[in-house]
């Protein structure tokens, strides 16, 4: 199947600082991309849309200005955490859908993000 | 948009036994359910999915059937093992959105006893 990888695998970060997630389709294109965030013992929540060359679409209660995302290429996206708090501590999973596999989501390692 | 419920939370089968799995969805659009496998502190992977045009999907001692009128979909697993001891999503596309976005069950969380 097809592989997303997702970087960092873990980063512990101050309140009040931005934190970079990268999630990268290894070996296809990627248009659209998805962010979830999964708390412990929950299930994913999406949280935005990410498309190749325009604007991503949030989910509904999902801050646009504090997590950032930017799909600049067809296999690259990045969500970025601004001005973190301790709350946004979370598992920050990214998803890529494979247009030659019958739309299937395949799923990034994930980031543990802690928030101090 | 599309709602999917899952039952049941959590699940304890002896092994060898089987298990069963349920989720229902709202939109009677869907046509795509994926089922994946999460293990501790790691992404989920799909494990099986059914499409609409059929009743019931098999492979080996996994299958997923479909009753599209009641709305509803069920992940089977026969002759379980300590192995398959994860937490299991349901999925469902939300229709009409061209970017194919899921949205998952509540998760249950099985564990086979050896």
């Amino acid at each position: 199947g097809a592989v997303v990888s997702q970087h960092p695998s873990r980063v512990i970060c101050k309140s009040g600082t931005s934190v970079k997630i990268e999630c990268r389709s290894l070996d296809f294109q990627a248009t659209t991309m998805f962010w979830y965030r999964q708390f412990p013992k929950q299930s994913l929540m999406l949280m935005a849309t990410s498309n190749e060359g325009s604007k991503a679409t949030y989910e509904q209660g999902v801050e646009k200005d504090k997590f950032l995302i930017n799909h600049a290429s067809l296999t690259l996206s990045t969500l970025t955490v601004t001005s973190a708090h301790p709350e946004d501590s979370s598992f920050y999973i990214c998803s890529a859908r494979d247009l030659d596999h019958n739309n299937e989501q395949f799923f990034g390692p994930g980031t543990r993000l802690t928030v101090l | 948009g599309e709602n999917v419920e899952q039952h049941p939370s959590t699940l304890s089968v002896q092994e060898g036994d089987s298990a069963v799995i349920k989720c229902t969805y709202s939109d009677s659009a869907s046509n795509y359910f994926p089922w994946y496998k999460q293990e501790l502190g790691k992404r989920p992977q799909l494990i099986i999915d059914i499409r609409s045009n059929v009743g019931e999907k098999k492979d080996q001692r996994i299958a997923v059937t479909l009753n599209k009128t009641a709305k509803h979909f069920s992940l089977h697993i026969t002759e379980t093992q300590p192995e398959d001891s994860a937490v299991y999503f349901c999925a469902a596309p939300t229709p009409g959105d061209s970017s194919y976005k899921l949205i998952f069950g509540s998760g249950t969380r099985l564990l086979v006893r050896p």
